[in-house]
């Protein structure tokens, strides 16, 4: 499979803990983008990587959220000490230059 | 305002008949516009991107794309049931920031 890959596809996870996410864009797909998408809204943009520079961070997204993609290759997110706000399906893409963006599966995150 | 406006629907088309999806954007330095599908709990699927002003084909779907006006817009000929999702709209901001920002979605039942 030549997609985008998210792992894991779930978590549950209880208040207050750590968890972290992994992307693995296309092949060569130089930018990579994390969303954020709950139920009935567009995908919110959270941060977006050109190779392992991290370009742009949104405003919104608080200190306890973090990414990184070392060798501009594949990326985590982490979110620390979660909170119940923090349930939603969070959405990895990738593209090459300024071609189109393919999104991965999508890791659904349950803060219990 | 909004940077993607879309109508958050449900917008209901008759099986066979066209239906037709609008975006607008606030940012006049766009440059890339893409429209989404996307299922129920799956990730967005790409089904058109386009650059330049005019109209661009493929298949049963035509994106429309007008700068002066910031606006774009999907028609789905012969609609199928199989059609019905949610439709997002993403923009792609100045060259150089390429930030993806998406609507909210148009939600799209067709009517057997």
């Amino acid at each position: 499979d030549t997609g985008v890959s998210q792992n894991p596809r779930h978590k549950i996870t209880k208040r207050g803990q750590n968890v972290t996410f992994r992307c693995d864009p296309i092949s060569e797909h130089n930018r990579l983008y994390w969303y954020r998408q709950t139920l009935g809204q567009g995908p919110e943009f959270l941060t977006y990587f050109q190779n392992e520079a991290q370009l742009e961070k949104s405003r919104l997204l608080s200190d306890r959220f973090s990414a990184e993609r070392p060798k501009g290759s594949f990326s985590t997110l982490e979110i620390q000490r979660t909170e119940q706000g923090d349930s939603a399906m969070y959405l990895c893409a990738s593209r090459k230059g300024f071609t189109e963006a393919f999104f991965g599966q999508g890791t659904r995150l349950t803060v219990v | 305002q909004k940077e993607v406006e879309q109508n958050s629907g449900p917008l209901s088309v008759p099986e066979g008949a066209i239906a037709s999806l609008n975006c607008t954007y606030s940012d006049r330095g766009s440059q890339s516009f893409f429209w989404y599908r996307q299922y129920s709990g799956k990730s967005p699927e790409l089904i058109m991107f386009i650059y330049s002003n005019g109209d661009k084909e493929d298949g049963r779907f035509t994106a429309q794309l007008n700068k002066a006006s910031q606006y774009v817009s999907l028609l789905i000929r012969d609609s199928q049931p199989s059609d019905s999702a949610t439709y997002l709209c993403a923009v792609g901001s100045n060259f150089g920031n390429e930030k993806l920002t998406f609507g909210t979605g148009t939600r799209l039942t067709i009517i057997p």
